[in-house]
């Protein structure tokens, strides 16, 4: 079974730094892109960027450039988002997702996403 | 940015029930649209992708239409477990955009 595990919830500090993992089992984990995609308070989502394990190759949505990093470790079959200095507004629910690109594209499956709650 | 314009924003319906949640983009997006059933607590599921193509393991009773800027997705029969929010993406461009969402309360 394709899985991607994220951890449930972090809580942290503003001016604190994050790095959220996102772990895959179930397929070759260097064949698909990652994407990142973030849920405000009572919002929608949002793709903030993806990573290619096979070569750490990164794209970002130009709003949430120089805002966050997205990497990868195909070592360990994990890919990371994260921040050098949180911020309250960075409050959401961030998910991963996995990218598979045929004569479409599309996100699946979903980790069940990580609650992040930054103090001010 | 191709904005996606879902409608309804919610709405209300009984088990077994026929459902039509409609998505817009602002501009052609071809068969660049896929749908997603996300329940709060869950990952989000991928049902539709390509505008029209059933996920594997999904039910038949959801069903997708359209092209270029006009989308709709069908559920013929609605169940319990399909009271969630329902999403629609294009990916038409590489940078990925998602409609607002249509609740769905059963």
């Amino acid at each position: 079974e394709v899985q991607l595990v994220q951890p449930g919830a972090e809580v942290k500090k503003s001016g604190e730094p994050l790095k959220l993992s996102c772990t895959a089992s179930g397929y070759n984990f260097t064949n698909y892109w990652i994407a990142w995609v973030r849920q405000m308070p009572g919002k929608g989502l949002e793709f903030m960027g993806i990573v290619h394990p096979r070569d750490s190759t990164v794209r970002y949505n130009p709003s949430f450039l120089h805002q966050v990093t997205v990497s990868a470790d195909k070592s360990i079959n994990t890919a990371y988002l994260q921040w050098t200095n949180l911020k309250a507004s960075d409050t959401a629910i961030y998910y991963c997702a996995r990218l598979a690109v045929e004569w479409g594209s599309w996100f699946d499956p979903w980790g069940r996403g990580t609650l992040v709650t930054v103090s001010p | 940015d191709i904005q996606m314009t879902q409608s309804p924003s919610s709405l209300s319906a009984s088990i077994g029930d026929r459902v039509s949640l409609t998505c817009r983009a602002a501009w052609d997006v071809s068969t660049y649209l896929n749908w997603y059933r996300h329940t709060p607590g869950k990952a989000p599921q991928l049902l539709i992708f390509s505008a029209s193509k059933l996920q594997s393991g999904v039910p038949s009773r959801f069903s997708g239409s359209g092209s270029g800027t006009h989308f709709t997705l069908t559920i013929s029969s609605l169940q319990p477990e399909d009271s969630a929010i329902y999403y629609c993406q294009q990916t038409y461009t590489s940078l990925p955009t998602f409609g607002q969402g249509t609740r769905l309360e059963i």
